[in-house]
């Protein structure tokens, strides 16, 4: 079976300070996908990244990067220099792309971030 | 983007109601899925298809029932509705059997609540 662990509850940051949400996996399969998603306050699920179990490169994109380590099981997630907006509910993924997973999501709890102007 | 839309966006309801939610695409996907999202649980499956008339339990399929009579549409019914239930149910698409950035798709959600 597999599992996804957010340990943080709840973050809270002043603006420009960088912060990380950590994401912790597990899963018997050797083929699968890593996602992250972004829920503001209107409640949308907003797609951030999807990273395959293949590609351990890290990836930027603006102030979001992230960080794929297979040997630890783990995908985090970093904002440089938060900013209000950043405010949401995140959420870290893992879909196993075996021929029985019917492409299933399973979610982490999810890490409420504020950030405070 | 894949087009999905869920319907009703809002809905209160009485305990022991029958209740069903509908999800549209406009695609021919043959994935999909219904999740609940619940403060400290995540999104969690309910139930989830693999084609028309073909579904399967989820993690939380108790209480709940679908059905999939076409492509486009999947239904999910609250048989008898308890406040148990209340929650944000989001409908979902599995693109990856395309090659895209994207992967999965939700809809906007349906918030629920049983009085």
């Amino acid at each position: 079976a597999q599992k996804v662990t957010q340990a943080q509850t709840e973050i809270s940051v002043v603006e420009k300070e960088d912060v990380t949400l950590d994401c912790v996996y597990e899963t018997r399969d050797t083929t699968y996908y890593l996602f992250w998603y972004k829920q503001p306050p209107s409640g949308e699920l907003v797609f951030l990244i999807r990273r395959n179990s293949f590609d351990e490169q890290n990836e930027i994109s603006g102030r979001y990067s992230w960080n794929f380590q297979k040997s630890t099981s783990s995908f985090n997630f970093t904002i440089t220099a938060s900013q209000v907006v950043d405010s949401a509910v995140y959420f870290c993924a893992l879909l196993n792309a075996g021929g029985t997973s019917y492409g299933k999501l399973t979610f982490g709890q999810g890490t409420i971030l504020t950030v405070h102007p | 983007d894949a087009g999905i839309t869920q319907s009703p966006r809002h809905k209160v309801t009485e305990t022991g109601t029958p209740v069903t939610l509908r999800c549209h695409q406009t695609e021919n996907h043959r994935y999909m899925y219904w999740y609940r999202q619940d403060p400290g649980h995540g999104l969690r499956l309910i139930h989830y298809s693999y084609g028309v008339k073909d579904t399967d339990k989820g993690e939380v399929s108790d209480g709940y029932s679908v059905s999939r009579s076409k492509t486009e549409d999947f239904l999910l019914t609250l048989e008898s509705a308890t406040s148990s239930q209340t929650s944000v149910y989001f409908c979902a698409i599995n693109t990856l059997d395309r090659v895209t950035n994207y992967g999965y798709t939700f809809g906007s959600g349906t918030r629920l609540t049983v009085v």
